[in-house]
């Protein structure tokens, strides 16, 4: 089974609009790590957010927020007031086990390529 | 910038040939990874380091091997490459403590022929 599940190969967003980009996980780890990652056109990727399974909240970070439904299985990535630079592949991935005192191996999905239009 | 470079940057090579990609890092982080990137699969984990002389294998090792003799170089080496090596490979670093995310380097775009 797949541990990290990306059902949106590509999406289209109006700039300004609010988008939400789906991920679900596969774990039977009670500890593990929820994180997106975003690579533009050039190539990179650049680490957006992060989420523990132990975290009370959502995670935020500018823009980015991390839905996290836990009984669900699922964290889902809202860019909120989408801008053309947004434009990208979006990764989730999951790290499983302690995220102290551990290498913390990454399992990632097979990515959404998001648009950004005017 | 989380000071990681990659060497080289772009190579093409014959079937059956050596090949070592060079991971390079300034700020002395413990935790190294090589990873690939193949459409459809998202980014699998080839291999991982959590000091010099410590390796293990992630989940597509098949055909290649890694050494780390100092903290801030991760080899990774394609001991006789196939075609189906073709791929991008990222190499990654954790800083470790209560820093959870990986960094990325740029990445080596490899062509196997």
């Amino acid at each position: 089974a797949q541990k990290i599940t990306q059902t949106q190969p590509g999406m289209f967003v109006q700039e300004k609009e609010a988008v939400t980009l789906d991920c679900t996980y596969d774990t039977s780890d009670p500890s593990y790590g929820l994180f997106w990652y975003k690579q533009p056109s050039s190539g990179e990727m650049i680490f957006l957010i992060y989420q523990g399974s132990y975290d009370q909240q959502n995670a935020t970070e500018g823009r980015y927020s991390l839905n996290f439904q836990k009984a669900r299985k699922s964290a889902n990535l809202v860019i909120s007031a989408s801008q053309l630079g947004d434009s990208a592949m979006y990764f989730c991935a999951m790290r499983e086990g302690p995220d102290t005192g551990t290498a913390s191996k990454l399992t990632f999905g097979t990515g959404t390529r998001l648009q950004v239009t005017l | 910038d989380a000071g990681i470079t990659q060497s080289p940057r772009h190579k093409v090579t014959e079937t059956g040939t050596p090949v070592t990609l060079r991971c390079h890092q300034t700020e002395n982080h413990r935790y190294m990874y090589w990873y690939r990137q193949d459409p459809g699969h998202g980014l699998r984990l080839i291999h991982y380091s959590y000091g010099v002389k410590d390796t293990d294998k992630g989940e597509v090792s098949d055909g290649y091997s890694v050494s780390r003799s100092k903290t801030e170089d991760f080899l990774l080496t394609l001991e006789s490459a196939t075609s189906s090596q073709t791929s991008v490979y990222f190499c990654a670093i954790r800083p470790g403590g209560r820093a959870y995310e990986q960094y990325f380097g740029p990445g080596t775009r490899l062509t196997v022929t």
